[in-house]
């Protein structure tokens, strides 16, 4: 079975702050894709980034990073120099089947003026 | 281009009665997926299509949701009769047939049962 766990039900930051999301991950499959997503106010998910989990290469975008370790089973997500626009819930997600997607609970982010 | 629509945006029932949503996805996306995203919760596959067949409904609760996809194209997701557990957000995703993993989400139908 897959499990997607997100600690941190909510924080909150003020602006230019950086700040760190955890994710972490359960699979028995070798071969999987970790997602990351952005919910904003208006309801649609966004994508923000995939990584395979052949790829242990940290990835920058920009204000953000991603920091993938499968010896600990985590896909954290960092906003460095957070904006107000940032405020929304981000989601981590697990495939393993393609198409069907397991979700964390996410983490509501507030970034303050 | 024209994103995944979604209608109606909310809704407001009482329970033991029906509603429907209707979802139209990206134009040339062959698959289409049906998630219930609970209050504080990630969002639940419910059901996903291929063009107008089913691919995966093991998490719809069959004695009360149904959806259907005719003509590959529209896809509608009922609930008769509505419980107050199935208030939620209805999301509706699309992607290309040999894309699975990229996804485009609508912005969701907001279901309130009372």
């Amino acid at each position: 079975a897959q499990k997607v766990t997100q600690a941190q039900t909510e924080i909150s930051v003020v602006e230019k702050e950086d700040v760190t999301l955890d994710c972490v991950y359960e699979t028995r499959d070798t071969t999987y894709y970790l997602f990351w997503y952005k919910q904003p106010p208006s309801g649609e998910l966004v994508f923000l980034i995939r990584r395979n989990s052949f790829d242990e290469q940290n990835e920058i975008s920009g204000r953000y990073s991603w920091n993938f370790q499968k010896s600990t089973s985590s896909f954290n997500f960092t906003i460095t120099a957070s904006q107000v626009v940032d405020s929304a819930v981000y989601f981590c997600a697990l495939n393993t089947n393609a198409g069907k997607s397991t979700f964390g609970d996410g983490t509501t982010l507030t970034v303050k003026p | 281009e024209a994103g995944v629509a979604q209608s109606p945006r909310y809704k407001i029932i009482e329970k033991r009665q029906s509603v429907a949503f209707w979802c139209n996805p990206i134009s040339g996306h062959a698959t289409l997926y049906w998630y219930q995203q609970i209050l504080g919760q990630g969002p639940k596959l419910l059901i996903q299509f291929q063009n107008n067949g089913v691919v995966d409904d093991s998490q719809l609760p069959k004695d009360r949701f149904s959806a259907e996809r005719l003509k590959g194209v529209d896809s509608t997701l009922k609930i008769q009769p509505a419980k107050l557990e199935d208030s939620a957000v209805y999301l509706c995703a699309s992607s290309l047939v040999f894309r699975p993993l990229e996804q485009y989400f609508g912005p969701g139908t907001r279901l309130t049962v009372t």
